[in-house]
């Protein structure tokens, strides 16, 4: 079963305008923590934002914020005032704990925004 | 500071040949990790080092071996290269400190298996 679903295999959205990119997770854990990842076309992995399981409030990292709903066990990724450099894949991960006292991240397959001007 | 670093930036290898992907990192580490990206799937482990001296398989491990040299490097090798080994790998590093989880990842690989 898929640990990290991402629903929108490419979204759309005029420059200037919020747009939500969708995350579900599936876990047993008490604690955890979610992450979003762009990767623009020049391939490299840059984090944007990261959430605990028992952070109080949602993170906000300048444009970006993560709405983060525990009980429905959604992680959704909200980009505002949308720039053309914005157009990338958005991938959303977990992290999960290994046996061996480390942690490891399980990512979803990815969402490609499209920002049109 | 140069983070994560891999070499080489891309690779073509003939059905059968071998070769080491190499990655190093200068920030203190202990968590090492290695990647492979396909289209379509996202990014799924191949096999992460939790210390220095320490390997463990991730969900893709066959066909792969890594080794753990030192603090700094952790390398990945195809011992016989397969066309289903075509792929982008990343390698990733951490350090937990505070609050931070965040994985640094090096620019990555692209390997074309023939």
């Amino acid at each position: 079963a898929q640990k990290i679903t991402q629903t929108q295999p490419g979204m759309f959205v005029q420059e200037k305008e919020a747009v939500t990119l969708d995350c579900t997770y599936d876990t047993s854990d008490q604690s955890y923590g979610l992450f979003w990842y762009k990767q623009p076309s020049s391939g490299e992995m840059i984090f944007l934002i990261y959430q605990g399981s028992y952070d109080e409030q949602n993170a906000t990292e300048g444009r970006y914020s993560l709405n983060f709903q525990k009980a429905r066990k959604s992680a959704n990724l909200v980009i505002s005032a949308s720039q053309l450099g914005d157009s990338a894949m958005y991938f959303c991960a977990m992290r999960e704990a290994t046996q061996g006292g480390s942690e490891k991240l399980v990512f979803g397959k990815g969402t490609k925004l499209t920002v049109n001007p | 500071n140069a983070g994560v670093t891999q070499t080489p930036k891309f690779q073509v290898l003939k059905t059968g040949q071998s070769m080491t992907l190499q990655c190093a990192q200068d920030m203190n580490h202990n968590s090492m990790y290695w990647y492979r990206q396909d289209p379509g799937m996202g990014l799924r482990l191949i096999y992460y080092s939790a210390s220095e001296g320490t390997t463990d398989k991730g969900e893709v491990p066959n066909g792969y071996n890594v080794s753990r040299l030192n603090k700094r490097e952790f390398s990945l090798r195809l011992e016989s290269a397969a066309p289903s080994q075509t792929s982008v790998y990343f390698c990733a590093s951490r350090e937990h400190r505070g609050i931070s989880y965040e994985q640094y990842f090096g620019p990555g690989t692209r390997l074309t298996v023939t």
